[in-house]
Parts: C-alpha cells; sequence; structure tokens
C-alpha cells in the first residue's frame, strides 16, 4: 500500500524568499517519488522524481527535493520564490512492484501563493 | 512532438445520461492510465492499460464506469447513469512500458446536472 500526506493545504510566501512544500509518504516497496504543478486551468507538468539513484534532485525552475528514508519524507524546496511559481503542487508516489505498480498516488495537494 | 490529447474539454450532461471521454496518448506510449480530480482534491487512480488489456482496474468507483483501449492507443471512459456525484475533471496520462513516468493530458471536466 501507498500514501501521501502533504503536510501544508496553503503557504504563502514573499517574492524572493524560500519556498519549501512538505511531504511525508508511505511505501510497501522502495518507491518513486514525484512532484508535479498545476497552474490554473493547465495540466499536471512534472517537475522532478527520484528513482533511487541521487537523493538530492534538481528539477525544473530551481526546484529541488531530498529524499530521506529514515524520515520518510520527501520535502520540495526552492531558495527564491517568482510570482510565477503560484500554483498548486502535488506529491506523488509509486510503488515500483507489486499491485500497485503503474499507479501513482497524489497527496492533497499544496496551493503555493506568491505576493509581491 | 505532441502530448496526451482529451476529448471534449468540457462536457455538460443530466443525471442519468450515458457519456463518453476519448483520450489520445502519446505516440509509442504503451502504458495508459484514468485519473478522476474532484474539486479540492489530488488526482485518484482508476484505471491502467497495458496494451489492450486493463492490468489494474481497481480504482474504478462502481460498475457504472468502464474503460476500454480496443487497439492498444486511443482510450474511451464511459459513465453510464450520470450522477451529480461523477462531477470531476477526468485525467488521462500515458507512459512509455517500464517508466513510471506518466504525461498527463489537459482533462475533460465533466459536470452532471
Amino acid at each position: 500500500a501507498q500514501s501521501v500526506t502533504q503536510l501544508d493545504s496553503h503557504v504563502s510566501v514573499s517574492e524572493g524568499t524560500p519556498v519549501l512544500l512538505r511531504c511525508n509518504y508511505s511505501s510497501s516497496y522502495s518507491p518513486s517519488l514525484f512532484w508535479y504543478v498545476q497552474h490554473p486551468n493547465k495540466g499536471l507538468q512534472l517537475l522532478l522524481k527520484y528513482t533511487s539513484a541521487a537523493t538530492l534532485v534538481k528539477g525544473i525552475n530551481g526546484f529541488e527535493a531530498e529524499f530521506k528514508k529514515s524520515e520518510t519524507s520527501f520535502h520540495l524546496t526552492k531558495p527564491s520564490a517568482h510570482m510565477s511559481d503560484a500554483a498548486e503542487y502535488f506529491c506523488v508516489v509509486s510503488d515500483r512492484r507489486g499491485t500497485s505498480y503503474g499507479k501513482l498516488t497524489f497527496g492533497q495537494g499544496t496551493i503555493l501563493t506568491v505576493h509581491p | 512532438g505532441a502530448g496526451v490529447s482529451q476529448t471534449p474539454s468540457n462536457k455538460v450532461t443530466e443525471k442519468g445520461k450515458y457519456v463518453e471521454l476519448r483520450c489520445d496518448p502519446i505516440s509509442g506510449h504503451t502504458a495508459l492510465y484514468w485519473y478522476r480530480q474532484s474539486l479540492g482534491q489530488g488526482p485518484e487512480f482508476l484505471i491502467y492499460f497495458q496494451g489492450t488489456g486493463a492490468a489494474d482496474d481497481s480504482g474504478l468507483p462502481n460498475d457504472r464506469f468502464f474503460a476500454v483501449r480496443p487497439e492498444g492507443s486511443v482510450s474511451t471512459l464511459k459513465i453510464q447513469r450520470t450522477e451529480r456525484g461523477d462531477s470531476a475533471v477526468y485525467l488521462c496520462a500515458s507512459s512509455l512500458r517500464d517508466s513510471n513516468e506518466q504525461f498527463f493530458g489537459p482533462g475533460t471536466r465533466l459536470t452532471v446536472l
């Protein structure tokens, strides 16, 4: 079984300040982990993914995430927020074995607001 | 290249009617997935095809929902006797056979009045 908990439903930051979106996961097997972004009226776009290589994963638009097995966390960070980062972000887990293979399990989403 | 496309982009129907939602995956992607995203929620898995066959349909909520992929490319999600609770955005995604990186379409927004 796999599940994801996004610890904040809303995060608000000022432009130019750091972003932290928190995610904890549960997985029966070695998971793949993803962050997707969804801008209003747009489709889901993959930001980055972890698949058991380096634990610090770099994605598009300056985002990165660190896989911490001991804490079952995969938090998303960015050093300096931009207005265009305002969107909803989803943490996603996928078991790479077993009956859940191929199935993505999404968190509830975190809405990021960026103030000028 | 072309991404995943879904038609229609919006569908309004009345309670009790039948609807079909179409998904065109990325060319060469053998795996195809359907998800449903209700307002304020993350997408939830419905069904997964590998080629023509449904490899996992455990997410279909009940027997009013059915999906096909007869030639291993285009897929159709069919909903019978629609209910107001079926209102949601239905998302389709595709991937290469041995990859779990899924590419999503823009979705079909279904509204049941």
